[in-house]
């Protein structure tokens, strides 16, 4: 059975600190790896990854993907109390049109 | 561009109630999805469609029903309404099969007394 696990689930913090989220996946045939961020409405598109060891970077957010270890981190440096959001780690099957989500990371950044 | 659109934002039912969810989204996307949000479950598709007029099953599709008569419009319904259905939904849609980002609609929060 296709899984997407995220890792922690909760994470407590103070202002300034950086973080590393963890998704790690089991499916068949992957074929891309999304990062959202959800605060108190609807998932917001962060990065989509597809090669391994290619770094996706939006400001003091970024991304990479390792195939080999069929995972990938989401890296936040210098977090701010606006940071605080559940983030979302999804994964695609290829040849497949439904995407299969993790339970997310609750990150909470304390001023 | 309005995006995607729900309708209802809020509604509160009593058990054995029906009624519909409306996503609508302006961007000619073919590809439309229904989820449900629960506390530590992140997001759990209920069915989606890959175009008007098709529909098929998620993960969790029991006591829900959905039809795409157009394109923009995908409808959830709920015909006999149960507690555990309490929940947020959320609706999603992307252009088509190599492009992966699905935008999401602002969420409906369900309510079953």
């Amino acid at each position: 059975e296709d899984k997407v696990v995220q890792s922690p689930l909760s994470l407590v913090v103070h202002e300034g600190d950086t973080v590393t989220l963890n998704c790690s996946y089991e499916v068949t045939n992957f074929r891309s790896l999304l990062w959202y961020k959800q605060e108190k409405k609807a998932p917001t598109f962060l990065f989509m990854l597809t090669s391994s060891g290619i770094e996706k970077k939006s400001g003091r957010l970024s991304s990479i993907l390792d195939k080999k270890e069929l995972s990938s981190i989401l890296n936040i440096t210098a977090t701010q109390t606006g940071d605080s959001a559940i983030y979302l780690c999804a994964v695609y099957p290829n040849r497949d049109d439904k995407i299969i989500f993790g339970k997310g990371t609750r990150l909470h950044i304390l001023p | 561009n309005a995006g995607v659109t729900q309708t209802p934002k809020f509604r509160v039912l009593k058990t054995g109630q029906s009624m519909t969810l409306l996503c609508a989204q302006d961007m000619n996307h073919e590809y439309m999805y229904w989820y449900r949000q629960d506390p530590g479950m992140g997001l759990r598709l209920i069915h989606y469609s890959v175009g008007e007029g098709t529909t098929a099953k998620g993960e969790v599709p029991d006591g829900y029903n959905v039809s795409r008569l157009k394109k923009q419009n995908f409808l959830l319904g709920l015909e006999s309404a149960a507690p555990s259905q309490t929940s947020v939904y959320f609706c999603a849609s992307r252009n088509r099969v190599y492009d992966n980002e699905q935008f999401f609609g602002p969420g409906t929060r369900l309510t079953v007394l």
